[in-house]
């Protein structure tokens, strides 16, 4: 059974920093794209950056590129997600996701995390 | 960036109704469309692919559309239904998601 398990939201100050991990098992980690998308009440779901299987491509939403830093450990099963300059409008649930698709990906989001809160707030 | 625009972004329905959710491109994105159920509290759940109806998903879902028009339509509306649904296009970076549309009990 495929599942992901985020850990490291919580509170941060405006220009903090935080990171993100999300463990994988179930399947072979390395083979398939992931990626971190983002919800909030009033922006619904929001994509952040993928990073493609097989030591692909990174690709960012221009809203958190510069930012935002995405990584995996493939001898750890684990995909982070570095924050920096945090901001407000940066609060959201995190999810993490798996491609649907072995190698590069399609893209399409066939398993997801249960997410995992960020606030950023003074 | 390519916008995915939903409609409507709510509908009322009962038990046994057909609804139907439109998804439109801001330009052509081939079949590079997928279909996502959420319900309260949960993470999103991918119900369609490029047309293609995901394991586990019951086949009173249909997906259609290519370019930049799509459709997914509930026939026979179930209790477990009443969720929101999004469109995503993954034809071109960056990915962007539909607003949603939420299907609510009449």
């Amino acid at each position: 059974e495929v599942q992901l398990l985020e850990s490291g939201g919580g509170l941060v100050q405006p220009g903090g920093s935080l990171k993100l991990s999300c463990a994988g098992s179930g399947f072979t980690f390395n083979n398939y794209a992931m990626a971190w998308v983002r919800q909030t009440p009033g922006r619904g779901l929001e994509w952040v950056s993928t990073f493609s299987g097989n030591g692909g491509r990174i690709y960012y939403a221009d809203s958190v590129k510069g930012r935002f830093t995405i990584s995996r450990d493939n001898s750890k099963d684990t995909l982070y997600l570095q924050m920096n300059s945090l901001r407000a409008e940066d609060t959201a649930i995190y999810y993490c996701a798996r491609d649907l698709d072995y190698g590069l990906g399609s893209f399409y989001l066939a398993y997801w995390g249960q997410g995992a809160l960020v606030t950023v707030s003074s | 960036d390519i916008q995915m625009t939903q409609s409507p972004s709510s509908v009322s329905a009962s038990v046994g109704d057909r609804v139907t959710i439109t998804c439109r491109a801001s330009q052509g994105i081939r079949n590079w469309l997928a279909w996502y159920q959420q319900q309260p509290g949960k993470a999103p759940r991918l119900l369609y692919s490029s047309s293609r109806l995901q394991s586990g998903v019951p086949a009173r879902f249909s997906g259609s559309g290519s370019g930049t028009d799509f459709t997914l339509t509930i026939s026979n509306l179930q209790p477990e239904d009443f969720a929101t649904y999004y469109c995503q296009q993954t034809n071109t970076f960056p990915l962007t998601f539909g607003g949603g549309t939420r299907v609510e009990m009449k």
